[in-house]
C-alpha cells in the first residue's frame, strides 16, 4: 500500500542550527501539507503546497521556514535557525486531490528536539 | 469558537466493550469532510475514517463507525468490540472548502486518549 514516508525519525539539534525534515509523497498525489504537533497538544497545520508553491501558510509559519519540492518525489521542510520551541513532532502528509472529501496520509512524523 | 471540539481527555474502557469518542464541530459551509485518526505511542498518524457533509448514511469502516448528526454538528467515532490496540490517542478533523486552491486543510480537534483495559 503507498505510503508517505518521512526521513529521519528522530533528530536532535543545537538550538541556532539549520535542519532539512524529508518526505516523500505518495507518487500520485499532488497536494503536500506539513503539520506539526509539540508534545501533548493538537496537531497544527504549517503549510500547504501545490503546484511548486506556497497555496497557503499559518502564523506558526515565519521567516525561518522555508518548504522545497527539489524534485519529482521529495517534498522538504528547512528551518533555518532553530529555536527550543520548534521541538514538536513534525507531519508530513499528502492528498490526491484538494477535495473536502479527500483524506490526507500522513507520514510517521519526524520528532525534532532542540537543545 | 473552537472549530473542532473533543470534551473527553481520556476515557478508560474494558476489553470487547464498545467505545464512543465525542467531537463536536463549528463551521457555517455546507460543504465539509469530518475525519477521525489514530495516533499510537509511536506517533504515526493512521487515517480510520471519514464522512462527507452531504452524505446520507454513517460511514463504517470495520470496527468503526462515526455517528454522523448534521443538525447537532457532532460526529462521534465509536469502535466495536474494543481491543487492546486500540488504545491510542484519537483526534478528530475537518476539512473545508478554502478560497486558496489546494489548501483544504485540516483543522484537529485536540483529542482524547483512550486505554483499553484487559
Amino acid at each position: 500500500e503507498p505510503e508517505v514516508t518521512q526521513t529521519p525519525s528522530h533528530q536532535v539539534t543545537q538550538m541556532g542550527q539549520e535542519v532539512i525534515l524529508r518526505c516523500v509523497p505518495i507518487s500520485n498525489h499532488l497536494y503536500f501539507y506539513w503539520y506539526r504537533q509539540i508534545l501533548g497538544q493538537k496537531v497544527e497545520f504549517l503549510v500547504s503546497f501545490y503546484n511548486n508553491e506556497i497555496s497557503e501558510k499559518s502564523e506558526i509559519f515565519d521567516d525561518q521556514f522555508s518548504v522545497e519540492r527539489p524534485d519529482g518525489s521529495n517534498f522538504t521542510l528547512k528551518i533555518r535557525s532553530t529555536k527550543l520551541e520548534d521541538s514538536a513532532m513534525y507531519f508530513c502528509a499528502s492528498s490526491e486531490d484538494p477535495g473536502v472529501y479527500t483524506e490526507a496520509f500522513f507520514g510517521q512524523g519526524t520528532r525534532l528536539t532542540v537543545v | 469558537a473552537q472549530k473542532i471540539t473533543q470534551t473527553q481527555p481520556g476515557m478508560f474502557v474494558q476489553e470487547k466493550e464498545a467505545v464512543t469518542l465525542d467531537c463536536t464541530y463549528d463551521t457555517s459551509d455546507p460543504s465539509y469532510g469530518l475525519f477521525w485518526y489514530k495516533q499510537p505511542s509511536s506517533g504515526e498518524m493512521i487515517f480510520l475514517i471519514y464522512q462527507g457533509s452531504y452524505d446520507q448514511q454513517n460511514a463504517t469502516e470495520g470496527r468503526y463507525s462515526l455517528n454522523f448528526q448534521k443538525a447537532r454538528k457532532s460526529a462521534n467515532l465509536v469502535i466495536s468490540a474494543s481491543q487492546l490496540g486500540d488504545s491510542a490517542m484519537y483526534f478528530c478533523a475537518m476539512r473545508e472548502p478554502s478560497d486558496n486552491f489546494g489548501n483544504e486543510k485540516l483543522t484537529f480537534g485536540t483529542g482524547t486518549r483512550l486505554t483499553i483495559i484487559p
